[in-house]
């Protein structure tokens, strides 16, 4: 079972700033790698799937940045506006056989105006 | 086109009681996917299917069943329900494998009394 955590747990941020949290997983048997936004009471959908070691993904005003080799990802949010408020969900597939996607626990972020 | 429905949207149950969660995806996609989200926790992945007529466990499969008959639906069943079965069920699709971002349903939330 792979453990993918996510820091920090919640995070506040005035609007206008930017930020960023991580996401680290085991780097072995890495195939890829997801973060999905997740709004309350709504379902996750899908900001970026990386694959390769360097890899950087951007949406609008926020992007994303992959190290394989360390087992890290970084999710940035430039000038956070309030719809930016959300949870933040990685999540770690490892091939080996088996489908399906090891989750962390995710950031809430919560833009104050 | 609708996505990934799910029904129903809330539940509750006595202990010991069965029921069925629905999943319907109309994308054609070959892979869906059965997730539990409790408090304080990541999804889990219960039970996977990579096509019609295939399904495989997960890393929580213990007290459910799940059946794969055609392309489209992915039914989740409790035969004995408990407690600790009391979360969020999430259905969720993609393409192919974990390496291609899933889409999932709203969601249902089971309460287990």
């Amino acid at each position: 079972i792979l453990n993918v955590e996510q820091s920090p747990q919640s995070l506040h941020v005035q609007e206008g700033d930017s930020t960023n949290f991580t996401c680290s997983f085991p780097s072995s048997n890495f195939y890829a790698l997801h973060w999905y936004r997740w709004e309350t009471a709504k379902s996750p959908e899908a900001l970026f799937v990386m694959t390769l070691n360097g890899d950087e993904k951007k949406k609008g005003r926020i992007s994303a940045t992959l190290n394989t080799k360390e087992g890290y990802s970084y999710l940035y949010i430039k000038g956070s506006q309030p719809e930016d408020s959300a949870t933040y969900l990685c999540a770690s597939y490892s091939g080996g056989g088996a489908d399906g996607l090891t989750f962390g626990k995710g950031t809430h972020l919560i833009i104050q105006p | 086109n609708a996505g990934v429905t799910q029904t129903p949207k809330f539940r509750i149950l006595k202990i010991g009681q069965s029921m069925t969660l629905q999943c319907t995806q109309d994308m054609n996609h070959n892979y869906m996917y059965w997730y539990r989200q409790d408090p304080g926790m990541g999804l889990k992945l219960i039970y996977y299917s990579v096509g019609a007529g295939i399904t495989d466990k997960g890393e929580v499969p213990n007290g459910y069943n799940v059946s794969r008959s055609t392309t489209e639906d992915f039914p989740l069943r409790l035969e004995l329900a408990a407690p600790s079965q009391t979360s969020v069920y999430f259905c969720a699709s993609s393409y192919e494998t974990s390496v291609l971002a899933q889409y999932f349903g709203p969601g249902t939330r089971l309460t287990v009394l």
